[in-house]
């Protein structure tokens, strides 16, 4: 399929522990976004990406958060030191412009369940 | 105050029936604004974009009332299929980049 893609679906972390998050977008899309979405909640955003320049982090919670995107396709979140706070679904979005102009194009999402 | 605002719902209509949704939100420089749908335990999917003008595609009416700061979904002839949950999602204003997304209003559409 030629849509997002993320990895794992479903990730349980002890607290403390480090977690990786990977997304696989839409191959040519310029745009990347990473979004925090809890139980009965829209989703939160966390960060954006333009190619390679992470031009937007204001959504990451906290500098346990951490993304990137090296060579402008896939992206990994990166969460340090888990809390239970942090258990919630992430999302990875990506659009085939730059900036707010066109339709986003989620990824499954990951699942995390901190314990 | 959240950037954008819906009731929750649910919505519990009979197949047939019409139903709007409003979002309100807050800043009255976004630029551009999204209904998406989003199934249970599913990711969120563009429904449609809203323009000025207001747009229409099938069954579904998005408008966009800029001095009230308001958008909205009229769904008519409703669906078993169109139960879901519809986001409202607008760009914010120091960086259009950012979005945010509504919390959702529940429709359920009943036989």
């Amino acid at each position: 399929g030629a849509g997002v893609s993320q990895s794992p679906r479903y990730k349980v972390a002890k607290r403390g522990q480090d977690v990786a998050l990977r997304c696989d977008p839409i191959s040519g899309h310029v745009s990347l976004f990473w979004y925090q979405q809890a139980l009965g909640q829209g989703p939160e955003f966390l960060t954006y990406f333009q190619n390679e320049a992470q031009l937007d982090k204001s959504g990451l919670p906290s500098d346990r958060f951490f993304a990137e995107r090296p060579e402008g396709s896939v992206s990994t979140l990166k969460i340090q030191r888990t809390q239970q706070e942090d258990s919630a679904v992430y999302l990875c979005a990506s659009s085939l412009e730059a900036g707010g102009l066109g339709e986003q194009f989620f990824g499954p999402g990951t699942r995390l369940t901190v314990l | 105050r959240k950037e954008v605002e819906q009731d929750p719902g649910p919505f519990n209509v009979p197949e047939g029936a019409t139903v709007a949704f409003n979002c309100t939100y807050s800043n009255s420089a976004s630029q551009s604004f999204f209904w998406y749908r989003q199934d249970c335990r599913k990711e969120p999917k563009l429904l449609m974009s809203v323009y000025s003008s207001g747009n229409e595609d099938g069954r579904f009416t998005a408008q966009l009332n800029r001095a009230s700061q308001y958008i909205s979904l009229l769904i008519r002839d409703s669906k078993l299929s169109d139960s879901a949950t519809y986001l409202c999602v607008v760009n914010g204003l120091d960086n259009f980049n950012k979005f945010y997304f509504g919390s959702g209003t529940k429709l359920n559409v009943k036989p």
